[in-house]
């Protein structure tokens, strides 16, 4: 069965600490995604990969980053954490090009205080 | 840009009852999926379609193409279908567009 997983479910940080949020998808999936969910606004995109070492800005980039070093692996950071970086995070992974289904890891609810 | 909209944003059914979501999008997709959320925040691929219509279990999806209109329709409701679901479009590409979530509630 197809595996996504993320480092917490639940993480507290204090503004200007440097976060690491990190994503382990089981599948060899080449296409690796970063979203946050904020009430009212839905899911939004932040980054995403489709390759290793490879990475494209989402829509709402500013303020974090990723790191894709092996094909199972995709961290995003925040450099200086601020409190509107409160947020759902959700990782996600799909296979190549084309018409797949995308597979959420479980969410990490982050609190910035 | 593609806008995605849903309708209703809150639903509340009674158990056994037919339940109809609704999404139009504005410019033309390759493909459209249907995503399912629990409260504590996993999302579930429910279906994904690039026409016609699709089936499971109690579930159906279908889609407009021409009129850019999908609906997810959950037949005999039970209050285990609470959740929000969230259709998202596929354009050429890797990136999904969102819709801003029904939030269903089935009571018993």
């Amino acid at each position: 069965d197809v595996k996504v997983t993320q480092s917490s479910r639940y993480l507290v940080k204090r503004t200007g600490e440097k976060v690491f949020l990190e994503c382990v998808q089981d599948m060899d999936h080449e296409n690796m995604f970063w979203y946050r969910q904020d009430p009212g606004l839905g899911l939004r995109l932040i980054y995403f990969s489709y390759d290793v070492k490879m990475k494209e800005k989402g829509d709402i980039p500013e303020g974090y980053s990723v790191s894709r070093e092996k094909k199972e692996r995709f961290s995003l950071i925040l450099e200086s954490a601020s409190t509107n970086q409160t947020s759902m995070y959700l990782c996600a992974a799909r296979v190549g090009q084309g018409h797949y289904e995308q597979y959420f890891g479980p969410g990490t609810r982050l609190t910035v205080t | 840009k593609n806008e995605v909209e849903q309708s209703p944003q809150n639903l509340t059914a009674q158990e056994g009852e037919f339940i109809t979501i609704n999404c139009s999008y504005s410019v033309g997709i390759s493909a459209l999926h249907w995503l399912q959320q629990h409260p504590g925040g996993g999302i579930v691929s429910l279906f994904m379609l690039s026409s016609g219509k699709k089936k499971h279990g109690r579930l159906i999806a279908t889609i407009n193409i021409q009129e850019k209109h999908s609906s997810l329709h959950i037949t005999a409701s039970h209050p285990r279908d609470s959740a929000v679901y969230i259709c998202a479009t596929q354009a050429a590409g890797n990136k999904l567009t969102f819709g801003g979530g029904t939030r269903v509630l089935v009571k018993p």
